[in-house]
């Protein structure tokens, strides 16, 4: 079954750092999202992509973070100088143009020092 | 007032029993309701979808929309200890847009 895949699983950076986290959506999705999760918060909406531009957004994407879909698999999410607050669980989601389910992949674990 | 609220819990149940976690939103115009169920450390896995008014099963677990009073339900019959975990509720206002989560509750089946 297909799946969207992240990497890395975890990554660990220092303060200011930029760190890119990598998805592969599933192969004929066409939306694509990053949420994150807080440890012990909700999973919360960062940004939506659809037909190589950002359909929406929210209030927590500022211009420290960027999107790409560099080719036709990847898609990736970039912070540019993180913040400690930074430190979550980045989740990519995709989905059909059909249905709307949204599936997850596993998830990237970024710790901020 | 928070966009889509659920009990945290803990929720327990005995193993066997029915276990029964609501939601409620805001947005009236909300249009697709989903359960994700969240193991510790892990993503979110969808056990269900639903869009328009009433019940709809599958296999052991039930969702229930109600638009009028803005409430879903997830219902799971004869919950098992591995049913434990944190249920995610979900809300999609439009096609291709984003989903809006609840805080979760979390269930624990007790055997």
């Amino acid at each position: 079954e297909p799946e969207v895949t992240q990497t890395p699983s975890h990554q660990v950076t220092q303060m200011g750092q930029e760190v890119i986290l990598r998805c592969v959506p599933i192969s004929n999705h066409l939306y694509f999202y990053w949420y994150r999760q807080i440890l012990g918060q909700k999973v919360e909406f960062l940004v939506s992509f659809y037909n190589n531009e950002i359909s929406e957004k929210s209030e927590i994407f500022d211009d420290q973070f960027s999107v790409e879909r560099p080719d036709g698999s990847n898609f990736t999410l970039k912070i540019r100088s993180t913040k400690l607050e930074d430190s979550a669980m980045y989740f990519c989601a995709s989905k059909t143009g059909i249905v709307e389910t949204q599936y997850f992949g596993p998830g990237t674990r970024l710790l901020v020092l | 007032q928070k966009e889509v609220e659920q009990n945290s819990g803990p929720l327990s149940v005995p193993e066997g029993a029915i276990a029964s976690l609501n939601c409620t939103y805001s947005d009236r115009g909300s249009q697709s309701f989903f359960w994700y169920r969240q193991y510790s450390g892990k993503s979110p896995e969808l056990i269900m979808s639903i869009y328009s008014n009433g019940d709809k099963e599958d296999g052991r677990f039930t969702a229930q929309l109600n638009k009028a009073s803005q409430y879903v339900s997830l219902l799971i019959r004869d919950s098992q200890p591995s049913d434990s975990a944190t249920y995610l509720c979900a809300v999609m206002r439009n096609q291709g847009g984003k989903l809006i989560f609840g805080q979760g509750t979390e269930l624990s089946v007790k055997p």
